[in-house]
């Protein structure tokens, strides 16, 4: 069966402060890979999607950066974090398909607090 | 800007109701799904349907949709306590293959013991 994992759950860093979150899917080859945020008490804001290696949209102007340097591997960076990128950050893959994008699914996701 | 809209944002019932949540998108979609998100947790898929469908039940879930007016209901039946979440619909767009889902800002659903 398919996994993903995203680590790590929670953590806190200082203003200007590097990031990184991982996410790994176990079980499924190429798959379509996503980071969503989600602000406190909101809806989802897609941050990347993958559909391959080294292949990064990028949905939103921002100082984060994502990589996708093995197939089943969806890193989020910033060199320099901002008190805005605090939030609840989410990995999610869906298999791939057709014409019309299937299931996702989801991490237990990784909540930033930015100081 | 967001594709779909939940309405209400938030909805509070007492165990046994049933819940009614709403949700509004803005282009040609080819399929619409719902999922669930229990505090602080991932997001858990519940149910698909697709643009050629009407009506569709998951257990103790029916999902209406109406791709006229596009908006689509989310009803649970006899709630539970358990089911406390906030739920989004989220949405594709038409014949663009694996376009990332937009999700809406969700409903907060309590229900009382």
């Amino acid at each position: 069966s398919q996994t993903i994992h995203q680590w790590p759950a929670t953590l806190v860093q200082p203003v200007g402060s590097p990031l990184s979150l991982e996410c790994t899917v176990e079980g499924t080859s190429n798959p379509n890979l996503y980071w969503y945020r989600q602000a406190a008490g909101r809806g989802l804001q897609l941050l990347f999607y993958s559909v391959g290696i080294g292949q990064i949209s990028s949905e939103v102007p921002q100082n984060l950066s994502a990589s996708r340097p093995q197939d089943r591997q969806f890193i989020l960076s910033s060199k320099k974090l901002l008190l805005s990128d605090s939030g609840f950050y989410l990995c999610a893959w869906s298999a791939r398909t057709g014409v019309a994008t299937g299931e996702l699914f989801f991490g237990e996701g990784s909540r930033l607090t930015v100081l | 800007s967001q594709q779909g809209e939940e309405d209400p944002q938030a909805l509070s019932i007492q165990e046994g109701e049933n819940a009614t949540m709403n949700c509004s998108y803005k282009t040609s979609i080819n399929n619409l799904q719902w999922y669930r998100q229990n505090s602080g947790r991932g997001l858990v898929h519940l149910i698909l349907i697709r643009s050629n469908e009407r009506e569709k039940h998951s257990g103790r879930l029916r999902v209406t949709l109406d791709t006229s007016k596009k908006s689509s209901s989310l009803l649970i039946t006899a709630s539970r306590a358990a089911d406390t979440a906030s739920y989004f619909c989220a949405t594709d767009i038409l014949y663009s293959g694996n376009t990332p889902l937009v999700f809406g800002k969700g409903t907060r659903l309590s229900v009382i013991a």
